[in-house]
């Protein structure tokens, strides 16, 4: 079956350190893969995409690469913000649209 | 473009009593989802429409929760009767949809958070 697996949170950082969010998927065919972020007391909005193997998904210092040898599309930024407190999730969408979401990451970046 | 539209935007309601959340997805966009978040289950699938008709329902919790699409521009997620195991903030979403072989990213609404006492 289609799944994806992010790491537990929360991830507590001070401002500015690098970040690192794990997710891997579990598909039958080739996935279309996307992060998702979602603020408190909103939806969740689009942060990136890729939609085969090899490419890479970048927004707002955001990045993650679609890897098809290990299965993953980990989120990564390299100085994080405050304001980029959030919970971030990781989806996959297969056959017909229908998207299989990982169960979320709580970020806390400290001042 | 106004995006994903829900209402109400908060909603109270006792315990036995019928609920109905509203969602006008954006204008052109033939799928709509409707999800279920909560702490102890994280965001769940109820069920999604492709060009009106429900696709998958699997997820729908049981038979008191329906859904419908009667036009391309209005959907209702219906609960009668409700419980407080039902509170949680619902969230429909809409896409383009499936094209050539292309899966599109979905544009959430901000959700309706229901409270069932």
């Amino acid at each position: 079956g289609n799944s994806v697996t992010q790491m537990e949170g929360p991830v507590t950082l001070s401002e500015e350190a690098f970040l690192t969010i794990n997710c891997t998927y579990t598909a039958t065919g080739y996935p279309s893969l996307f992060w998702y972020v979602q603020y408190p007391g909103e939806g969740l909005q689009l942060l990136l995409k890729a939609t085969k193997a090899d490419d890479k998904g970048s927004n707002k210092g955001f990045e993650a690469t679609y890897r098809k040898e290990t299965t993953s599309f980990h989120l990564e930024k390299g100085s994080v913000q405050v304001s980029d407190s959030a919970v971030y999730f990781c989806a996959l969408s297969y056959n017909f649209n229908k998207f299989y979401f990982g169960s979320g990451t709580k970020l806390n970046v400290k001042p | 473009d106004a995006g994903v539209i829900q209402s109400p935007r908060h909603e109270v309601t006792e315990m036995g009593q019928e609920v109905t959340l509203r969602c006008k997805p954006i204008s052109g966009h033939n799928s709509l989802f409707w999800y279920r978040q909560t702490m102890m289950r994280g965001l769940e699938l109820l069920i999604y429409f492709n060009n009106n008709v429900p696709i998958d329902d699997s997820g729908m919790p049981e038979d008191r929760f329906s859904a419908k699409m009667p036009n391309a521009s209005f959907s209702t997620l219906k609960i009668q009767p409700s419980e407080p195991r039902d509170s949680a903030v619902y969230f429909c979403a809409s896409s383009p949809g499936l094209a050539g072989g292309r899966n599109y990213e979905q544009y959430f609404g901000p959700g309706t958070r229901l409270t069932v006492t």
